[in-house]
């Protein structure tokens, strides 16, 4: 069975820090593509950013460039987001979706997500 | 950057009836590249459809994708109670530039 679980959300004053995790198991992790994808109180999804199977390639959404970094432990099939710089707007449910293709070149559709984690910016 | 735009906002249907859910893309777009998906109240996305008109694992037949260029459309043939939830629509593909949804349109008990 497929599972993905993320942790690591909180309460934090703007300007800060915060690093999410999210464990995987079920399948061959190294295989896939991950991304982060966030939703705010009421709205609807946006992607964050994406990291190849290898952990070398990664990605951004502009919003995010230069203060979130997307990156992952293949030996302990964890998937992370370190998130500094918090701004109020960062403050969201942030689910890991996997990609549904292995190593296909495609920035692909998510087959599976995690349940989400709330990150909260206010002072 | 394409914009997709979800209509209606708020879909009200009866259980029973046919749903039709609109996607439309501010410029033509590989078809290959459009997924969709439901959500419920506090649980995470559930993809339903790939590539347009593929169903996912485990998806109902009741489900329909279909679409070309910029008009994409998701079909409920007949409507279950368990199907009440919002729909995203997404455009994927060769680069990340190409990561976009929705709005979403809300599919509510009549």
């Amino acid at each position: 069975e497929v599972q993905l679980l993320e942790s690591g959300g909180g309460l934090v004053q703007p300007g800060g820090a915060l690093r999410l995790s999210c464990v995987v198991s079920g399948f061959t992790f190294s295989n896939y593509a991950f991304n982060w994808v966030r939703q705010a109180p009421g709205k609807g999804l946006e992607w964050v950013a994406h990291v190849g199977g290898g952990g070398v390639n990664t990605d951004y959404a502009d919003f995010v460039k230069g203060r979130f970094t997307i990156s992952r432990d293949n030996s302990k099939n964890t998937l992370y987001l370190q998130m500094h710089s918090l701004r109020a707007e960062d403050s969201a449910v942030y689910y890991c979706a996997k990609d549904g293709f292995a190593d296909n070149g495609v920035w692909d559709f998510f087959d599976y997500w995690g349940q989400g984690t709330l990150v909260t910016v206010s002072s | 950057e394409v914009v997709l735009t979800q209509s209606p906002g708020t879909l009200s249907v009866s259980p029973g009836e046919r749903a039709t859910l609109s996607c439309r893309a501010s410029q033509s777009v590989d078809s290959s590249f459009v997924a969709w998906y439901q959500q419920k109240p506090g649980q995470a996305p559930r993809l339903l459809i790939y590539a347009a008109s593929s169903r996912a694992t485990g998806i109902p037949d009741r489900f329909r994708g279909s679409g070309l260029e910029t008009d994409f459309t998701l079909t409920i043939s007949r409507v279950e109670p368990e199907d009440f939830a919002v729909y995203y629509c997404q455009q994927y593909g060769y680069s990340p530039e190409m990561y976009t949804f929705g709005q979403g349109t809300k599919l509510e008990i009549k």
